[in-house]
């Protein structure tokens, strides 16, 4: 069974620093690995897609890495700002998944950035 | 551009009653999911489906239903409501095949007193 895990459960930082947050998955058979935002009470938003075959996706501010071998993602963010504070999902797709497109979810990272 | 749409944004149910949680997408994706997300526990899949008439059960489906009688909509449906189902469940769709991103609702939130 596929588990994913985040790495810190949370994370406060002071504006302007750059900052990585961690994802690691037990099976490295994936399709893909999602990033996700979540703001407090609201639903979920999505940052970055990698596929299986990608090392890197950079939106902006934002880049994830994907090292499929050794189960790791990390999301690298530029020159934090106050509205980045949210938190952060990641969630993965088994390549050996039959029934459809389930996505595997770790708990989240909770990112605060003060001004 | 709608995305997906869950209706009600609220909602406080009494031990036993039922309800359904709509679900409608617009993008003609032919997989459609549910979620709960509790603290401590991340989101859980409840039930999917794969396209019209076809649905599974993902990891918690106790005490929940669900059909597909269309690409559009996927409503879940809680038949005697307990206190162990208050909850924030998201909708979420994605193209079945491909490398595409899954899109999510804005959420429900339940409470069951």
């Amino acid at each position: 069974k596929q588990e994913v895990t985040q790495i810190p459960a949370a994370l406060s930082v002071p504006e302007g620093e750059n900052l990585v947050l961690n994802c690691s998955f037990t099976d490295s058979a994936i399709y893909n690995l999602q990033w996700f935002r979540q703001d407090p009470g609201k639903g979920l938003t999505s940052l970055l897609l990698i596929q299986s075959s990608q090392r890197e996706q950079t939106s902006g501010r934002l880049n994830a890495s994907l090292d499929k071998s050794s189960g790791r993602s990390t999301l690298y963010i530029a020159a934090s700002q106050p509205g980045d504070s949210a938190t952060y999902l990641c969630a993965v797709k088994a390549a050996r998944e039959t029934s459809g497109s389930r996505l595997t979810f770790g708990e989240g990272t909770q990112l605060t950035v003060n001004p | 551009n709608a995305g997906v749409t869950q209706t009600p944004k609220f909602q406080v149910l009494k031990t036993g009653q039922s309800m359904t949680l709509q679900c409608a997408q617009d993008m003609n994706h032919e997989y459609m999911s549910w979620y709960r997300q509790d603290p401590g526990m991340g989101l859980r899949l409840i039930h999917y489906s794969v396209g019209a008439g076809i649905t599974d059960q993902g990891e918690v489906p106790n005490g929940y239903n669900v059909s597909r009688s269309t690409t559009e909509d996927f409503p879940l449906r809680l038949l005697s409501a307990a206190p162990s189902q208050t909850s924030v469940y998201f909708c979420a769709s994605s193209y079945l095949q491909g490398n595409t991103e899954a899109f999510f609702g804005q959420g429900t939130r339940l409470t069951v007193v």
